[in-house]
């Protein structure tokens, strides 16, 4: 299975709302990634989480709360959210072992969830 | 920050020839993905070349990488409808492995 899924795949929400993003895989990866992407831009790293632990974190406002309850599965929780902040969020995941491949290297995107801020 | 620009652009081509995208970067780098991405959808990967390399395949693809000149280059060869999409370059820094730092991108339309 080399499979990331997210949900929701669409997502409209007011500024007041809390709502959370989820994403799984079932690789045995143990670094999961959130990234966000606007219209006709590329994606830009937001956080990186490597066994379980936060290790990265892109100067992201705290109104994006990510967590890893374990290996397999990332949320990103969502509160008081912008209309700028409308955008395509991507989880990705890939390998993270002492021997470092080009497979190990490769990240792996789920389709992402496409967030509408009003 | 942005590490890497592409171009060009937008690239419209009729099915059957080949695509060529470019991609410059502005600092060392460990290696240099190719990702694809189409309409509103996650990225795929399509081939890594790492900073010793100066050039890889794999089926349809040829990329190269000049690392003189922060740059790197996808070829597509005999290219199908099915190949429109977005195409971007990602960078992972010296001792940033995991950090991707994507280019701006190049939308490809193969025309039938």
């Amino acid at each position: 299975d080399t499979e990331v899924t997210q949900t929701p795949k669409h997502l409209v929400m007011g500024m007041t709302n809390k709502k959370s993003l989820k994403c799984e895989q079932h690789m045995g990866h143990r670094a999961m990634y959130w990234y966000k992407q606007k219209a006709k831009k590329p994606p830009e790293l937001m956080f990186v989480y490597s066994y379980e632990k936060l290790s990265i974190n892109e100067s992201v406002p705290s109104r994006f709360s990510p967590e890893c309850p374990n290996s397999s599965l990332l949320n990103l929780h969502l509160h008081a959210l912008q209309p700028e902040d409308s955008a395509l969020y991507l989880c990705a995941s890939s390998a993270r072992l002492r021997t470092v491949t080009n497979a190990q290297e490769t990240q792996y995107f789920g389709p992402g969830t496409r967030l509408l801020v009003l | 920050s942005q590490q890497g620009e592409e171009d060009p652009q937008a690239l419209s081509i009729q099915e059957g020839e080949n695509a060529t995208m470019n991609c410059s970067y502005k600092t060392s780098i460990n290696n240099l993905q190719w990702y694809r991405q189409n309409s509103g959808r996650g990225l795929v990967h399509l081939i890594l070349i790492r900073s010793n390399e100066r050039e890889k395949h794999s089926g349809r693809l040829r990329v190269t990488l000049d690392t003189s000149k922060k740059s790197s280059s996808l070829l597509i060869t005999a290219s199908r409808a099915a190949d429109t999409a977005s195409y971007f370059c990602a960078t992972t820094r010296d001792g940033s492995a995991r950090q991707l730092t994507f280019g701006s991108g190049t939308q490809l339309t193969v025309l039938p």
